[in-house]
């Protein structure tokens, strides 16, 4: 069975700095990856994901991911933070097989601090 | 483009009550799914649909019934509200059932039963 684990429930940083939020996964082939973000009060909304090809993923509001299968991780990346990133973020994996219904992590909460 | 719609979008019920929630979608997609999101728990999934007139159970069904009698629309019942089902409730869709799909989510109903 397909799991995803975010480390950290809580992360701080300060407006400018970089991020990383890690995301660690265990599923037996090539999974499919995704981030989500939920700013407060509002719906998850896609991030980036990965399925194939480059590791590297380019994702929206300036955010990035790198698949490394040796460390079965999909760490989100971000070098500046803006006091606007401040929300909860998501990793998912998705399988090939069965119903294709992703998991989800319990979410790292992000802190920005002027 | 509204995307995914729910309503409503807060809800105070009594211990007993029942209610349902609209979810409804307007891409076109076939597939629906109904999460709950508790503090510290990630989304957990409760119903979902495949198409129009299918409904299958997720990991957390108990408590609750869905229906899909046309495409975009998705409901989500609670016959017999109970405290445990205080939560925010979360619909989403996808156009195929494909793992490399994401998901557009809505922004949620909170829930409170008293």
């Amino acid at each position: 069975a397909q799991s995803v684990t975010q480390p950290d429930i809580h992360i701080t940083v300060s407006e400018g700095a970089s991020l990383e939020l890690r995301c660690n996964y265990s599923y037996g082939a090539t999974p499919y990856l995704f981030w989500y973000v939920q700013s407060p009060g509002q719906g998850l909304q896609l991030l980036l994901k990965y399925f194939s090809g480059d590791t590297l993923v380019q994702g929206i509001k300036g955010f990035e991911a790198e698949f490394k299968r040796s460390q079965s991780s999909f760490n989100l990346r971000k070098p500046s933070v803006h006091w606007s990133d401040a929300a909860e973020y998501f990793c998912a994996v998705g399988s090939s097989g069965g119903s294709y219904i992703p998991t989800f992590g319990r979410g790292t909460s992000l802190i920005v601090h002027p | 483009n509204a995307g995914v719609t729910q309503t409503p979008k807060f809800r105070v019920l009594k211990t007993g009550q029942s209610m349902t929630l609209l979810c409804a979608q307007d891409m076109n997609h076939e597939y629906m799914y109904w999460y709950r999101q508790d503090p510290g728990m990630g989304l957990r999934l409760i119903h979902y649909s495949v198409g129009e007139g299918t409904t299958a159970k997720g990991e957390v069904p108990d408590g609750y019934n869905v229906s899909r009698l046309k495409k975009q629309n998705f409901l989500l019942g609670l016959e017999s509200a109970a405290p445990s089902q205080t939560s925010v409730y979360f619909c989403a869709s996808r156009p195929e059932n494909l793992p490399s799909y994401g998901y557009t989510f809505g922004s949620g109903t909170r829930l409170t039963v008293v």
